[in-house]
């Protein structure tokens, strides 16, 4: 059984602070990870993809890879208010484009 | 570019009636949508994979013949639920892949709500 695993949270932080979400998975081929934010009530909107080992910024967004340790976070640089909502990270299993979603990282960022 | 739309975005119905909801990648060709369910403080639930002109992939548990989901071009995909019951009211959600360069990516419509009453 192939897997995602987050921490369910809730992640607490202070506006401006940086806050830092994890995602481990169990599939050693995977090659392509992604990050999508879900506010309450609303569907998913993609953040971030990764393919390659390392950072990659966006804005705000750094997602880091490490396929060797199977683990790809999201960093979130001077969080806002804006910003709290529930973080999922999705690997496609290999071969498909079917993703495997996290339980998601509910954020939430203190004014 | 990749936007994805859905329609009725909340439909409210009787129970043992048909509702049909619409998916459609507005700029690019969607090889590829999936539909999903969420319940209230719980995770995307996937029912079922479509591909332009092939039958829908229904993942294990998911009714086919409740769940009706027909591909017929590149741009839609629809979903169907029959004789809808109260246990059937969520949040519906399709995603399509297949952008030209990200053909990996899932983007998300904005959902549909279901009650049925």
């Amino acid at each position: 059984q192939k897997e995602v695993e987050q921490n369910s949270g809730p992640l607490s932080v202070p506006e401006g602070a940086i806050a830092s979400l994890n995602c481990t998975y169990s599939d050693r081929g995977s090659q392509s990870f992604f990050w999508y934010r879900q506010y309450s009530g609303k569907s998913p909107e993609l953040i971030m993809s990764i393919y390659s080992n390392g950072d990659q910024e966006d804005g705000r967004f750094t997602a880091q890879l490490n396929k060797a340790s199977q683990y790809v976070s999201l960093l979130i640089r001077d969080s806002q208010p804006s910003d709290s909502a529930t973080y999922l990270c999705a690997v496609p299993t290999s071969g498909t484009y079917k993703y495997i979603f996290g339980t998601g990282t509910r954020l939430k960022v203190l004014a | 570019g990749a936007v994805v739309s859905q329609h009725p975005s909340r439909v409210i119905c009787k129970s043992g009636t048909s509702v049909k909801i619409e998916c459609r990648s507005l700029d690019f060709q969607a090889t590829t949508m999936f539909w999903y369910r969420q319940f209230p403080k719980q995770s995307l639930m996937l029912m079922a994979t479509s591909n332009e002109g092939s039958k829908a992939t229904y993942e294990q548990g998911v009714e086919k013949d409740k769940f009706l989901i027909n591909h017929a071009s590149l741009t839609l995909s629809t979903l169907t639920v029959t004789s809808a019951h109260p246990e059937d009211s969520s949040f519906y959600i399709c995603s399509a892949s297949g952008l030209a360069g990200n053909t990996d990516t899932q983007y998300f419509g904005p959902g549909t709500r279901l009650t049925v009453l």
